[in-house]
């Protein structure tokens, strides 16, 4: 079975241009979550997705945005991208959203901003 | 952010010994728990899960053990082997809110052939 699958894995972008990252979840998987990681700030939570509804948001201002497809598909976009943007974001996946549904991570996405 | 500090720890043990990791959580209401693994430009790979009603639970060379008294998980690794070098971090969520991870430092481990 395949894992969760980001694209593009690695990209670089200029300041106050804005990005689209893609997440493919596992099959079956339908709960779909997303995560910044930096050096400074280390793993912090944006946002997740269940159902193609948004049931949690993290503490990212509103040029952070996501959403969910149908087939449990996710899409994250950052709007007007300042340097500080810079970071891996990371996907991750579970089957449900219930306590002890395992919850599992693809390989990120590298976002650079220059 | 909600993520705590950023100067990792670091574990150095030797191929063959025993490693424990530790980890302090926050939230008092926190009910699940998991160890992830982090190779370098990789995503966090699952480990082992514990819920709030174990105290205890083993996997293959794994074990967590969960003292909700003083809010501390640790991670023992048995036999540790070159390819655990990692860095490995604790996150902790609550229930209704188990999606949004609360994730810890992380801990650099250091296996010495």
């Amino acid at each position: 079975k395949a894992g969760v699958t980001q694209t593009p894995r690695y990209l670089i972008k200029t300041r106050g241009q804005q990005v689209t990252l893609s997440c493919s979840p596992i099959s079956g998987h339908r709960s779909v979550s997303w995560y910044q990681q930096t050096p400074g700030q280390g793993l912090q939570f944006l946002f997740e997705y269940f159902s193609e509804t948004q049931r949690n948001k993290g503490n990212f201002p509103g040029r952070f945005s996501g959403r969910q497809f149908s087939n449990s598909r996710s899409e994250m976009n950052v709007s007007t991208l300042e340097l500080g943007d810079s970071a891996l974001y990371l996907c991750a996946s579970s089957l449900s959203t219930g306590a002890g549904n395992t919850i599992y991570f693809g390989e990120g996405s590298w976002l650079t901003v220059v | 952010g909600e993520s705590v500090g950023l100067h990792l720890p670091t574990l150095s043990v030797q191929e063959g010994d025993n490693s424990i990791i530790n980890c302090a959580y926050s939230n008092s209401a926190s009910d699940y728990f998991i160890w992830y693994k982090q190779e370098s430009g990789k995503g966090p790979q699952f480990i082992i899960d514990i819920r709030s009603n174990m105290d205890k639970r083993q996997g293959q060379r794994v074990t967590v053990l969960l003292n909700k008294t003083v809010k501390h998980l640790s991670l023992q690794i048995a036999a540790t082997q070159p390819g655990d070098s990692a860095v490995y971090f604790c996150a902790e969520t609550e229930a209704g809110n188990n999606r949004k991870l609360i994730w810890g430092l992380g801990t650099s481990l250091a296996v010495n052939p």
